[in-house]
């Protein structure tokens, strides 16, 4: 069984540009919610889509948006990028149960913001 | 809301020698309770879960976890480390009630070192 497949793993891109990433779930999941890991803020909850809703919203600023197709993929969008935006991002997929029992991690997509 | 605290951003220890990591959540609700565990430039891996039941868990690689409500504590332990559990861990909750949708609150990790 595939695991989470997180596309591309690194990106370097210039203040000002927007960028896309991409994250396909564990099959039959439907549930993929979005993390930003730095190392001084750790690991913060970004959204959750299921069945391509966002049900739940982390505090983040408008420039980080996210969607999901009817195949459960999901990609988020950072427009406008800051320097401040360089991290690990994480996708993780769920089942997608009211109360999360269990979250399954995609390796992640480096972005460094120059 | 809900927080979670590791107490140890750092813990190095000797190899085969025993290792208990820290962890206390704070919540106004019941709290489903997470250990992942992170390999360099990897994602995360889940190491064990409390969902409900007996509250000592045990999980992959040989770690066990004790929830303790009256302490609001998930201490990860393992009696014998190996150099290869070096990584850092991170310690975390959901809501448990319901509407938590997705979102888990983590701690801010804690490295453990192994040396032989």
């Amino acid at each position: 069984k595939a695991g989470v497949t997180q596309t591309p793993r690194y990106l370097i891109k210039t203040r000002g540009q927007q960028v896309t990433l991409s994250c396909s779930p564990i099959s039959g999941h439907r549930s993929v919610s979005w993390y930003q890991q730095t190392p001084g803020q750790g690991l913060q909850f970004l959204f959750e889509y299921f069945s391509e809703t966002q049900r739940n919203k982390g505090n983040f600023p408008g420039r980080f948006s996210g969607r999901q197709f009817s195949n459960s993929r999901s990609e988020m969008n950072v427009s406008t990028l800051e320097l401040g935006d360089s991290a690990l991002y994480l996708c993780a997929s769920s089942l997608g149960l009211k109360a999360t029992t269990e979250a399954f991690f995609g390796q992640g997509t480096r972005l460094t913001v120059v | 809301a809900q927080s979670v605290t590791q107490l140890d951003s750092q813990v190095p220890v000797f190899e085969e020698a025993p290792v208990e990591l820290r962890c206390n959540y704070s919540s106004s609700v019941s709290v489903y309770l997470f250990w992942y565990v992170q390999y360099p430039n990897q994602g995360l891996q889940l190491l064990l879960k409390y969902l409900s039941g007996s509250t000592l868990v045990k999980g992959i690689n040989g770690f066990e976890a004790e929830f303790n409500k009256s302490q609001t504590s998930f201490h990860l332990r393992k009696p014998s480390v190996h150099i290869s559990d070096t990584a850092e861990y991170f310690c975390a909750v959901s809501n448990a009630g319901g509407t938590s949708y997705g979102k888990l609150t983590f701690g801010q990790g804690t490295i453990l070192t192994v040396h032989p």
